[in-house]
């Protein structure tokens, strides 16, 4: 199965800044069949970005995602209050679906 | 809207079976697939299996192969997911969630809507 690494595990920064996540794939991603999901405490995730690049309804033009292959990146271009969560990564290019560890953009 | 109502928490033996509702509106059911996701404490998301709506054809992670079962029931719009012989490493918040439609092999689309989870917790 492919495994998932994203780094950094936390990210601290102030409102207004630019966040930048990484997930690193054990194998090529078929077709670049990534996606990634904002998650807050006690609440299920919400998509964000699907096909590596292609934002979800109704996500803000802030996020953004790149990479092909084993690379791919999630790019928050200036950091709202709401958008201090953790993220995930997820191929679902082959089976298993496998999903990163997280990573934690917390206030700065 | 689509919305993914699930049932609520469970506390299970050892050994035990439990067995999870997930009552969908707000789209046409049979035309989508849903899937099940777990998240154990301080663990990252874990697949576990989907189920087309219309023809209830499955695909289970290898992992859960043997002690998983999704299944439907169209005239109610719900979906079902059954985990046998649970141990303490289940204790887990389980999702269901969404997608676009999968074929009878590889699926791919991504999971879109999910529903609020429900804890099940396994304790002696």
């Amino acid at each position: 199965e492919i495994v998932l690494t994203q780094s950094p595990g936390t990210l601290s920064l102030s409102p207004g800044e630019r966040a930048t996540l990484s997930c690193r794939a054990s194998q090529s991603v078929s077709s670049n069949y990534l996606a990634w999901y904002q998650q807050k405490p006690g609440l299920a995730p919400r998509l964000l970005i699907y096909g590596a690049s292609s934002r979800a309804t109704g996500i803000p033009d802030r996020f953004s995602g790149s990479g092909s292959g084993t690379d791919f990146t999630l790019t928050i271009s200036r950091l709202e209050p709401e958008d201090f969560a953790v993220y995930y990564c997820q191929q679902y290019g082959s089976s298993p679906r496998t999903f990163g560890q997280g990573t934690k953009v917390e206030i700065k | 809207q689509v919305q993914l109502v699930q049932s609520g928490a469970e506390v299970k033996k050892p050994g035990a079976s439990v067995k999870v509702s997930c009552k969908a509106s707000g789209y046409t059911f049979t035309s989508y697939t849903i899937h099940w996701v777990r998240q154990a404490p301080g663990q990252r998301l874990e697949w576990m299996g989907w189920i087309n709506a219309d023809n209830g054809n499955t695909k289970y992670s290898q992992k859960f192969k043997g002690r998983f079962t999704i299944t439907r029931d169209t005239s109610a719009n719900t979906a079902y997911m059954e985990l046998s012989s649970l141990n303490y490493e289940d204790t887990a918040v389980y999702y269901c969630a969404t997608s676009g439609y999968c074929g009878s092999g590889n699926c791919y689309h991504p999971i879109d809507y999910w529903g609020q989870g429900t804890l099940v917790t396994v304790s002696s």
